[in-house]
């Protein structure tokens, strides 16, 4: 069965604290995303990776950055958390695909992160 | 860039009356994802559609595409409480393996 974990399903933090999101896939697949989900406006990409060591700024990459040194591991980086990252962050992994669309993406759990 | 609008934002139907979600788009839609999110979870893909007309179906879910490729509905038919949660649809942003998100659609099933 395909799996996607996140390191933490909760975790609270203090404003000014370097904050690491760990996601790890088991499916050999070459992207992984991170995204952050805020209610009434969805779904919104933070950054993209299609292999290791290459990453993609998504729609909101501003106060993140990521770490993609294994295959299976994609990193988060909150560099110094502030309130307005209070929200749920979603990594998702799917196939690289080169025509005909993207594949399906798989999602983790999803960790709900609060910056006091 | 691409738009997703989601109708309604919400919805609350008696356990077994049928619903529909729709999903309307800016921009012609080359690829379709229907995914749904149970409260304080992932997302589980649902139904991905492509070309103009197709329709799938799974268990006592329909997703259609309409022939333009610019709105995609969600059907329940007979809604249990199981099929409560959030439903998102995402779409091809056409380029480089990425999905942009509508916000999603709040349904809740009262039995």
């Amino acid at each position: 069965d395909v799996k996607v974990t996140q390191s933490s399903r909760y975790l609270v933090k203090r404003t000014g604290e370097k904050v690491f999101l760990e996601c790890v896939q088991d499916m050999d697949h070459e992207n992984m995303f991170w995204y952050r989900q805020d209610p009434g406006l969805g779904l919104r990409l933070i950054y993209f990776s299609y292999d290791v060591k290459m990453k993609e700024k998504g729609d909101i990459p501003e106060g993140y950055s990521v770490s993609r040194e294994k295959k299976e591991r994609f990193s988060l980086i909150l560099e110094s958390a502030s309130t307005n990252q209070t929200s749920m962050y979603l990594c998702a992994s799917s196939l690289w695909i080169l025509a005909g669309g993207p594949g399906e993406q798989y999602f983790g759990p999803g960790t709900r992160l609060t910056v006091t | 860039s691409q738009e997703l609008e989601q109708s309604p934002q919400s919805l609350i139907v008696q356990e077994g009356k049928n619903l529909t979600i729709n999903c309307t788009s800016s921009k012609t839609l080359y690829g379709l994802y229907w995914y749904k999110q149970k409260y304080g979870e992932g997302l589980i893909f649902l139904m991905m559609l492509q070309k103009g007309g197709e329709e799938k179906s799974h268990e006592k879910i329909t997703a259609k595409l309409d022939e333009k490729k610019q709105q995609s509905s969600l059907h329940i038919t007979a809604s249990q409480p199981s099929h409560a949660g959030i439903y998102l649809c995402g779409a091809d942003k056409g380029y480089g393996n990425k999905l942009v998100f509508g916000a999603g659609t709040i349904l809740r099933v009262k039995s």
